[in-house]
């Protein structure tokens, strides 16, 4: 099983919802990561969680909200979201070595902000 | 930290010729460096890797090319096909540090029939 399975697949929400993504891998993998994509441009790191603890937050808002259940399970809790946050978010995992692997992505959640 | 840049940002080709997509990178440090492929409304997927160690590495019709001491390193691909049209990231890690990939701005690949 090489599959990041991310749900939901697309999400509809206003400024003053509160929803979270979902994702999970049975990789085994040790690492995993939010990217944040908008149109034409490279997937920008959020989160990194190694060995199910937060290591890299790169700098984002506090109204995006982490969490690593257990080492298979990822979720990124969102409040308060503003229409600039709508994008594709992509889930990926990898083996979490520090030996550079393989991130494996999930088909990613597609956020509009309304 | 980490800066990649790749160019060209676009790029078209006729079937059958070959593409190039070049990447610099600043941390002399980073010794890991992958390329995705990007089909529209599809994930990110791995299509080669090389690492610090290795000058070349080929896979089939792919190949990726690094030079340390330049900090660069390419993408070949050749015997194009429509198929290959895509959004091709490259990205560089630094190993046993922070699992922090950093992308370059991608490349849109277009294969004309």
């Amino acid at each position: 099983d090489t599959e990041v399975t991310q749900t939901p697949k697309h999400l509809v929400m206003g400024m003053t919802n509160k929803k979270s993504l979902k994702c999970e891998q049975h990789m085994g993998h040790r690492a995993m990561y939010w990217y944040k994509q908008k149109a034409k441009k490279p997937p920008e790191l959020m989160f990194v969680y190694s060995y199910e603890k937060l290591s890299i937050n790169e700098s984002v808002p506090s109204r995006f909200s982490p969490e690593c259940p257990n080492s298979s399970l990822l979720n990124l809790h969102l409040h308060a979201l503003q229409p600039e946050d709508s994008a594709l978010y992509l889930c990926a995992s990898s083996q979490g070595t520090g030996y550079g692997t393989e991130a494996f992505f999930g088909q990613g959640t597609r956020l509009t902000v309304v | 930290g980490e800066n990649v840049e790749q160019h060209p940002s676009t790029l078209s080709v006729q079937e059958g010729d070959s593409a190039v997509i070049k990447c610099t990178y600043s941390d002399s440090a980073s010794n890991y460096f992958p390329w995705y492929k990007q089909e529209l409304g599809k994930r990110p997927q791995l299509i080669i890797d090389i690492r610090s160690n290795v000058g070349e590495k080929k896979d089939q019709r792919i190949a990726v090319t690094l030079n340390k001491t330049a900090k660069h390193f390419s993408l070949h691909i050749t015997e194009t096909q429509p198929e290959d049209s895509a959004v091709y990231f490259c990205a560089a890690l630094l190993e046993g540090g922070s699992e922090k990939l950093v992308f370059g701005k991608g490349t849109k690949l277009t294969v004309n029939p």
